[in-house]
């Protein structure tokens, strides 16, 4: 069964903290994303790598890095957490090739609520 | 960027026809429109995926118009546990990058 694993379901931290969300595939998948979340706005993407060091932005990149050291893990950085970035972060992988063509998995989320 | 723009609910009962359209005005040339669907505390995950005309699966269909400019995810038969929300994705023309619209939510009622 392919699986996407996400390092915590419920995070909670204070404001200036650094946080690391860690995702892990177990596809051999070229693609990896990160997306966060919020009621109203959607799934937004905030970093997506295709290949182990390489990354591109998403559309709300700002506050966020990423680092992709393994073809399976992909993390995201938040270096000085804020209370506006409380949300649901999702990350997903895909096969290689164009981004946003394959199937998309998905692993269960991480609630991040920053104080 | 790619927008697309979904209804933000909708509501149903049992045994009906759901019609889910999403509007999509930039899409990229050969790009396939895909569509997820999204229960509480969980992922989303895939359904369905197209490119032009329609396509089939054991759980929805989806029609694509020539202009290709909107897309509708066709759900038969609807049950409770259809209840969800139901997102379309289109990469944004030149970039590539996978742009969600913000979900329609489905409430299906006894």
């Amino acid at each position: 069964d392919v699986k996407v694993t996400q390092s915590s379901r419920y995070l909670v931290k204070r404001t200036g903290e650094k946080v690391f969300l860690e995702c892990v595939q177990d596809m051999d998948h070229e693609n990896m994303f990160w997306y966060r979340q919020d009621p109203g706005l959607g799934l937004r993407l905030i970093y997506f790598s295709y290949d182990v060091k390489m990354k591109e932005k998403g559309d709300i990149p700002e506050g966020y890095s990423v680092s992709r050291e393994k073809k399976e893990r992909f993390s995201l950085i938040l270096e000085s957490a804020s209370t506006n970035q409380t949300s649901m972060y999702l990350c997903a992988s895909t096969r290689g090739g164009r981004p946003h063509a394959g199937e998309q998995f998905f692993g269960p989320g991480t609630r991040l609520t920053v104080l | 960027l790619a927008k697309t723009t979904q209804p933000i609910s909708m509501d149903s009962y049992e045994g009906q026809e759901v019609n889910i359209t999403c509007s999509h005005n930039n899409i990229a040339t050969n790009d396939y429109i895909t569509w997820y669907q999204q229960f509480p505390s969980q992922g989303p995950r895939f359904i369905i995926q197209g490119y032009k005309t329609k396509v089939t699966n054991e759980v929805a269909s989806l029609f694509i118009p020539a202009d290709r400019k909107s897309s509708t995810l066709s759900l038969p038969r609807v049950s409770l546990s259809d209840t969800a929300v139901y997102y379309c994705l289109v990469g944004d023309r030149g970039s590539y990058i996978p742009t969600f619209g913000r979900g329609t939510s489905l409430i299906v009622h006894p």
